[in-house]
């Protein structure tokens, strides 16, 4: 079956410019998480979504991030006025719930770099 | 959150079995033991996981010490494809969010 999909898998863009990054989950799936990871890092959590719930906003690093997700499925990340330290790997995550022994399963992820 | 250590890196030759350590001493019992790996320019990907008994599927086995201090994962035979970094993990619960958070990681090169 299908995977986590996200798009794009690359973005360049000048510093000072918004992007928005896209998830689509795992079809089902109630539980979406997004991570970023810098070159030769570990995973940053950022943010976590849960069904209708409130979303865990507590990783997220400034108030340039938001995400919102949309119908329970697709989310957006979005990134204002982009920084230089802002170039990562954006890593989407979705799971079939929130219990401890339901994996995640990740995207490719969406290579953004700030010029 | 309980931390695990692994070893930074590792070497297999193609068609033996793969044999990843982690170290994970101040495990909860009620945390569960992930791993994943990492493929060049993929996102991670799950392989298995297991609270205290042993597990094996399609892809690999997990073996738990019976105090859960550490773990094992089996890769049976190994291929060039599983040349990746793979990492251990110990879910962390708090009302039922699942943050996942990687460390370093082992790299496991395949050897022809």
């Amino acid at each position: 079956g299908a995977g986590v999909s996200q798009s794009p898998s690359n973005k360049v863009t000048e510093k000072g410019k918004d992007v928005e990054l896209r998830c689509d989950p795992i079809s089902g799936h109630t539980a979406l998480y997004w991570y970023r990871q810098s070159l030769g890092q570990g995973l940053e959590f950022l943010i976590y979504f849960q069904g209708n719930s409130a979303p865990d906003k507590s990783g997220l690093p400034s108030d340039r991030f938001s995400a919102e997700r949309t119908g329970g499925s697709v989310s957006t990340l979005t990134i204002q006025r982009t920084q230089q330290e802002d170039s990562a790997v954006y890593l989407c995550a979705s799971s079939s719930d929130s219990l401890d022994n339901q994996p995640q399963h990740f995207g490719d992820g969406t290579r953004l770099s700030i010029l | 959150d309980a931390k695990t250590t692994q070893p930074t890196s590792m070497d297999c030759a193609e068609g033996r079995a793969a044999n990843l350590p982690c170290n994970h001493s101040t495990i909860s019992g009620n945390e569960y033991v992930y791993w994943y790996r990492q493929i060049h320019s993929q996102g991670p990907q799950y392989i298995i996981h297991g609270l205290k008994n042993n597990e094996t599927n399609e892809m690999a086995s997990l073996i738990i010490t019976e105090d859960r201090k550490s773990s094992t994962l089996i890769l049976p035979h190994a291929t060039l494809r599983d040349t990746a970094v793979y990492y251990c993990i110990v879910r962390v619960a708090a009302g039922g969010y699942q943050k996942v958070t990687f460390g370093t990681g082992t790299k496991l090169q395949v050897i022809p």
